[in-house]
């Protein structure tokens, strides 16, 4: 499909266990952005890459949360030694342009279930 | 954590009518919007406001910008039963950061 893509679509984990989750952005869009959204709430940013660079990862929550995109294209969040607070919806987002008033395209996201 | 209130949390309305919904904040955004979030999905936008006072439209969808910065509503008119879901606003606080601010949501139920 043309949207964005993320896998799995459910994953569940125990505690302690070290999860990673996969983004394929749409072809060609520079900008991608990984959130968090817990039951019931918006979604919280985490972190921002530009190409391959990863220029803001200030949500991240911990230094169990990594991020990486090494070619530019597709990105993988990896949580480490999950913990039951890290349950919920991880949402990946991308844009074509670094223009601040670029269109977000959302994928359908992955849900993280902690046990 | 969330700096954006959003009310209210939840409506239930029926079949044809208008609905509102708003955001406030402490803190002054330079861009405003409005997305629309369906079970399992991701988040899809409605309409973007970059102005302060911009009033704008999006079919039955109509957006303002408040005047100080630190609001905005959406107003839904003529409900009709695929309009029922989420509906988040999310402001970005300046023109160097990326990172959107969204709010905890207005759950919309519609009545056929």
């Amino acid at each position: 499909g043309a949207g964005v893509s993320q896998s799995p679509r459910y994953k569940v984990a125990k505690r302690g266990q070290d999860v990673a989750l996969r983004c394929d952005p749409i072809s060609g869009h520079v900008s991608l952005f990984w959130y968090q959204q817990a039951l019931g709430q918006g979604p919280e940013f985490l972190t921002y890459f530009q190409n391959e660079a990863q220029l803001d990862k200030s949500g991240l929550p911990s230094d169990r949360f990594f991020a990486e995109r090494p070619e530019g294209s597709v990105s993988t969040l990896k949580i480490q030694r999950t913990q039951q607070e890290d349950s919920a919806v991880y949402l990946c987002a991308s844009s074509f342009q670094v223009a601040t008033n670029e269109k977000l395209f959302f994928g359908s996201g992955t849900q993280l279930s902690v046990l | 954590g969330q700096q954006l209130n959003q009310s209210p949390q939840s409506m239930f309305i029926q079949e044809g009518e208008d609905v509102s919904m708003n955001c406030t904040s402490s803190s002054i955004f330079n861009t405003w919007l409005w997305y629309k979030q369906d079970p399992g999905e991701g988040p899809v936008l409605l309409i973007a406001l970059y102005k302060a006072g911009e009033l704008t439209s999006n079919g039955r969808l109509t957006a303002q910008f408040g005047i100080t910065r630190k609001d905005s509503f959406l107003n839904i008119s003529a409900s009709i039963p695929s309009d029922v879901g989420i509906y988040f606003c999310a402001g970005q606080l300046n023109a160097g950061r990326r990172a959107l601010t969204f709010g905890s949501g207005t759950r919309l139920q519609v009545q056929p």
